[in-house]
């Protein structure tokens, strides 16, 4: 199965900065997909990155919020911007290795804002 | 929309005994998968088990069994013989088919499961 590494695996942050989360795959993917964990909850999918066109996003979150880039088969970011207390979860980025393969899970980025 | 629930918060369980895990889904569709995943301290989702809804027998990973109801959407994690390195967060999920949903996973709550030495 794909081995995902997420860089940096936490962060603290002032109010109001941005900061981008890298996800690195070591084999090509077809797609990969970036969950917010709030404290003490579920997983919840914030978009689904699209190789060479625009993120799709779920109800709820904004590209102006969570923009996210993927340039190739293999690497994607996530930024959080304009961050707030609110913001503060673990993000976590995911592949399938295939059309019918499960999801793998990088080991996830928690961030806190101050 | 898919709703997944997993009504046990907590659970906790004697080592070397067992201890089964809820599930239940709500869904439309006759054709999807089902997941086991687990999340210990260190955070990484770790897959423990899948199950593919058009397939009646239940799927079996070393210690870890499923018993899939697809009439009743129950989908239950059994864990024989649990060990300390078992404790963690059990979290289940649904994915639509592949031509639907652009494979979306949709998470249950999850159970915090404690294993007593």
């Amino acid at each position: 199965s794909a081995v995902i590494s997420q860089k940096p695996s936490r962060d603290i942050c002032q109010r109001g900065t941005s900061l981008t989360i890298q996800c690195q795959v070591d084999s090509q993917v077809t797609m990969m997909f970036w969950y917010r964990q709030q404290p003490g909850q579920s997983l919840t999918l914030i978009a689904t990155a699209n190789q060479g066109s625009e993120a799709t996003y779920e109800s709820g979150f904004v590209i102006d919020k969570f923009p996210i880039s993927r340039p190739n088969l293999t690497f994607s970011t996530l930024t959080v911007s304009n961050m707030s207390p609110e913001d503060s979860s673990i993000y976590l980025c995911s592949a399938t290795d295939g059309l019918y393969g499960p999801q793998h899970f990088g080991d996830g980025t928690r961030l806190s804002i101050l | 929309a898919q709703t997944v629930t997993q009504s046990q918060p907590e659970m906790s369980v004697q080592e070397a005994e067992t201890v089964t895990l809820s599930c239940t889904y709500d869904t439309s569709e006759s054709d999807y998968y089902l997941f086991w995943y687990k999340q210990p301290p260190s955070r990484q989702m770790i897959l423990v088990i899948r199950q593919e809804a058009y397939k009646q027998q239940n799927a079996t990973e070393n210690r870890f069994s499923v018993n899939f109801q697809k009439a009743a959407k129950s989908f239950s994690l059994k864990i024989s013989d649990s060990q300390l390195g078992d404790a963690a967060m059990y979290f289940c999920a649904y994915r639509s088919p592949l031509i639907q949903g652009a494979q979306k996973l949709v998470f249950g709550q999850g159970t915090r499961l404690t294993i007593n030495p």
